[in-house]
Formats: C-alpha cells, structure tokens, sequence
C-alpha cells in the first residue's frame, strides 16, 4: 500500500514569506506526526495529531508556527513569517495510534534565504 | 536524565563484524521498543520492534532488551558498508499525555572497508 507522502520535496523560500508543507499520511492511520530535523541533528517533535482529540501543540517553537489537519486525513504545517533558523527537514510520520511504531514519510527540506 | 539515551558515536566497526548499538531508556513501564534506520539525506526507516525481554532476530539484525535494566540493543552481524547509517532508537513513553514514541538523538554507524 501507499506510505506517506509530503509534498513539497524541497522548498526554497525568502525570509519572511509564509509556507505551507503538506502529508498524507498511510489510510487507516489515526496518529499523525510533524518533526523538524536539522543538519547532523536528532528528530525535534513539533505537534500530534490523533484521531478528533486536541492536538499536543507541546513542540512546537513559536508562534508562527500552526499546523491542521482536516478530515482526519492530510495534514497542512504552516510557518509564518519564516527566518532562516526555520532552515531544516520537515518530517511527518504516521502510526494506527500513539506509542506504536511511526512511519515516516520522505520529509520537506526548506531552505529560508 | 534524557527519556531515551543513545552514545551519538560515530561507531566503527570493520566489515563483516559486529556492531552493537545501545540504548537505555527511563520510563520503566515502557512495553514497546524500536529501531529505525536513517541512511544521511534520507528519512527513518523502522528495521525492527521488540516487546518482550530476550532476543528477536531478523536475519543480520537481532534486537535485546532488558527491561530489568532498561536497556534495549541492536546487534548487526556480519556489518556491511551498506549498514553504515544513523540508528534511532525509539520507545514508548508514559507521559501525562499518555503513550508517547520518544526517539533518542541516534548512533552513527561506520562500517569500513
């Protein structure tokens, strides 16, 4: 079957200008995940999906960043305003629910000039 | 102390030798354990899952875990370049939240020729 996918592979942008990274995570799955990973460093959980319960927003950075996701299906991570230290991977995951193993999908790379 | 601790290495090992990978974790009623893979520019790829004290083999890889101790290992026999990767370890959490996948920071992995 289809695994994740995000959309877009890369994404070049200028400081300041907004973006929107989008996944799909594996169908069937409750439990969706964003993680911010940068050059040579550990995953950096950001925000957790599950099902209709309030999102864990607990990683998250700073304000400018948001994320949905709608229908219990895709997921949209939005970055407001965005500075170059917002320069990583963007990595989303999937899993039948919390605590059991995440599958990830290829990851955004998003470079901020 | 980290929820989920990894030696960040690099590890090197000669080809077609041993490699062992450890991970302690501090949550003690942890039931579920994990090993993923991340080839450099690419995203974690999950390699093995481990519930249960004792060994779990997977053709070269075998999984330990010790809950006793609160350790969880990775052992790949007969290390071929193609191993050398980062090696997440990931376990389940109890938090506030509830169950949570906590990753550790990952051990590089060199395997030379």
């Amino acid at each position: 079957g289809a695994g994740v996918s995000q959309s877009p592979s890369n994404k070049v942008t200028e400081k300041g200008k907004d973006v929107e990274l989008r996944c799909d995570p594996i169908s069937g799955h409750t439990a969706l995940y964003w993680y911010r990973q940068s050059l040579g460093q550990g995953l950096e959980f950001l925000i957790y999906f599950q099902g209709n319960s309030a999102p864990d927003k607990s990683g998250l950075p700073s304000d400018r960043f948001s994320a949905e996701r709608t229908g219990g299906s895709v997921s949209t991570l939005t970055i407001q305003r965005t500075q170059q230290e917002d320069s990583a991977v963007y990595l989303c995951a999937s899993s039948w629910d919390r605590g059991n193993e995440q599958f990830f999908g290829p990851g955004t790379r998003l470079t901020v000039l | 102390q980290k929820e989920v601790e990894q030696n960040s290495g690099p590890l090197s090992v000669p080809e077609g030798a041993i490699a062992s990978l450890n991970c302690t974790y501090s949550d003690r009623g942890s039931q579920s354990f994990f090993w993923y893979r991340q080839y450099s520019g690419k995203s974690p790829e999950l390699i093995m899952s481990i519930y249960s004290n004792g060994d779990k083999e997977d053709g070269r890889f075998t999984a330990q875990l010790n809950k006793a101790s609160q350790y969880v290992s990775l052992l790949i026999r007969d290390s071929q370049p193609s191993d050398s990767a980062t090696y997440l370890c990931a376990v389940n959490i109890l938090t506030g939240g509830g169950n949570k996948l906590t990753f550790g920071t990952g051990t590089q992995l060199k395997v030379e020729l």
